[in-house]
Parts: C-alpha cells; sequence; structure tokens
C-alpha cells in the first residue's frame, strides 16, 4: 500500500516565526488531506488538497501530485498552532486514509 | 449542526469484557470509518463501511466488530480477543469511499484495566 512520510517529526518555535511542514507520499493519490490534532485529540480538518494550493488565513498548502508531496505553510505561527499535524492520503486501489506519522509542533512565547 | 458524534468520550473496562463505542453522524456520508490511535502514532484503519449493510476489515481489524445497520450509525465492539484494546478510537465519514473529504469526531478513550 501507499506509504506516507512526514517531517521533520518535531518542532520547536517562538511565536511569530513560520515554518513548512512536509509530506511525501509512495504512490498517486486522490485525496490528501492535512489535520491538525489538538490537545483533547480531536482531528480538525485543515485541507482538502489532491493537488495545487489552497490558503485560508495563517494556513497554506501546496500539493505537487507529480511530484509526491505536499507542504503545510504555517505563518506568524501562534501558541494555539501547537499539536500534532497529521496528512493522510488515499489511492485509487484503496479504499482508506493512509495517515503520516505526524509532526508535533510547539509555539513557545 | 452537522457532524461526527462519538459516545462516550471516556471508557474505563474490565479486562475481559467487550465494549461497544458509538458513531453516529448527519452529514448523510455513505462511508463512515473506523480508526485507532496509539500514544506518539498515527491512525490505523480498524474498519470501514462504504454502505448500509456492508463493511470492510482495515488493517487491524482482529479482536474487533462492527455493524451498519443505518446509515447514520457505525457502532464498533471491542471484544475480549484483543490483546491491547487500551487506545483512542475515533470515527470518521465521507460521502464515498477514499475519494472525498473525510471528517472526524471527537474520539473515544478507552483504558482497560
Amino acid at each position: 500500500g501507499i506509504q506516507v512520510e512526514q517531517s521533520p517529526p518535531d518542532l520547536i518555535l517562538q511565536e511569530g516565526a513560520n515554518s513548512t511542514l512536509r509530506c511525501n507520499f509512495s504512490d498517486s493519490v486522490n485525496n490528501l488531506q492535512w489535520f491538525h490534532q489538538n490537545p483533547w485529540g480531536q482531528l480538525i480538518n485543515l485541507f482538502y488538497i489532491p493537488s495545487g494550493t489552497k490558503q485560508n488565513g495563517r494556513l497554506s498548502a501546496t500539493t505537487v501530485a507529480t511530484e509526491r508531496y505536499s507542504l503545510l505553510y504555517i505563518s506568524s505561527s501562534q501558541t494555539t498552532d501547537s499539536g500534532v499535524y497529521f496528512c493522510a492520503a488515499h489511492t485509487g486501489t484503496a479504499s482508506k486514509l493512509t495517515f503520516g506519522t505526524g509532526t508535533r509542533l510547539q509555539v513557545t512565547l | 449542526d452537522g457532524g461526527i458524534t462519538q459516545s462516550p468520550k471516556y471508557l474505563f473496562r474490565k479486562e475481559g469484557q467487550n465494549v461497544t463505542l458509538s458513531c453516529e453522524q448527519n452529514l448523510n456520508h455513505d462511508a463512515m470509518y473506523w480508526y485507532r490511535q496509539d500514544p506518539g502514532q498515527g491512525l490505523r484503519l480498524i474498519y470501514y463501511s462504504q454502505i448500509v449493510n456492508d463493511f470492510q476489515k482495515g488493517d487491524i481489524a482482529e479482536g474487533y466488530s462492527v455493524s451498519r445497520e443505518k446509515k447514520e450509525s457505525f457502532p464498533l465492539t471491542v471484544t475480549s480477543a484483543q490483546k491491547n484494546p487500551t487506545a483512542f478510537y475515533l470515527c470518521a465519514s465521507s460521502s464515498r469511499t477514499g475519494y472525498t473529504e473525510a471528517f472526524f469526531g471527537q474520539g473515544t478513550r478507552l483504558t482497560v484495566v
């Protein structure tokens, strides 16, 4: 099945800094999602982005499907951005989202 | 409000007991999923259902069972055969299996002692 790898595994930022999280996947995808898992465990949908670029406030994401990677950009980070960020991918031959192991982000004052 | 409701949020059970986790959605989605998350790990698929009265095993189905009698509901039973049942369980739904955006419930944290 598809392999999904995220980097870096851990990231510590000062408030106001920018960051880029990367998601590599081993096969062509028809669904690529980014989630933020908050401290209570809930998965918050950030982007549904099988290809192209999307922006939502301080967050933006780009998926280059032909090169099998996706990037999540966080600008002007805030302490509320802390948590774990997951990407998840789906290929046409499967019926599930396969998750990466996540990037744990800590934003400090 | 449209969404996915999991209950309860926290569940404690003694070893050897079966326990059922509830998942209800009012998004009119055909597909529903159960995932398991262990500390510091990503999510792994337990079972999924593409349509009422049909469900398929995921990657870690051993020790679990499900039913899909109604479109809105996809309960998960953790049986005594599951060797390490203590985990965080997340239910999700999407309008079509895999090809459309999936949404998650708030999760149930199960502790077996």
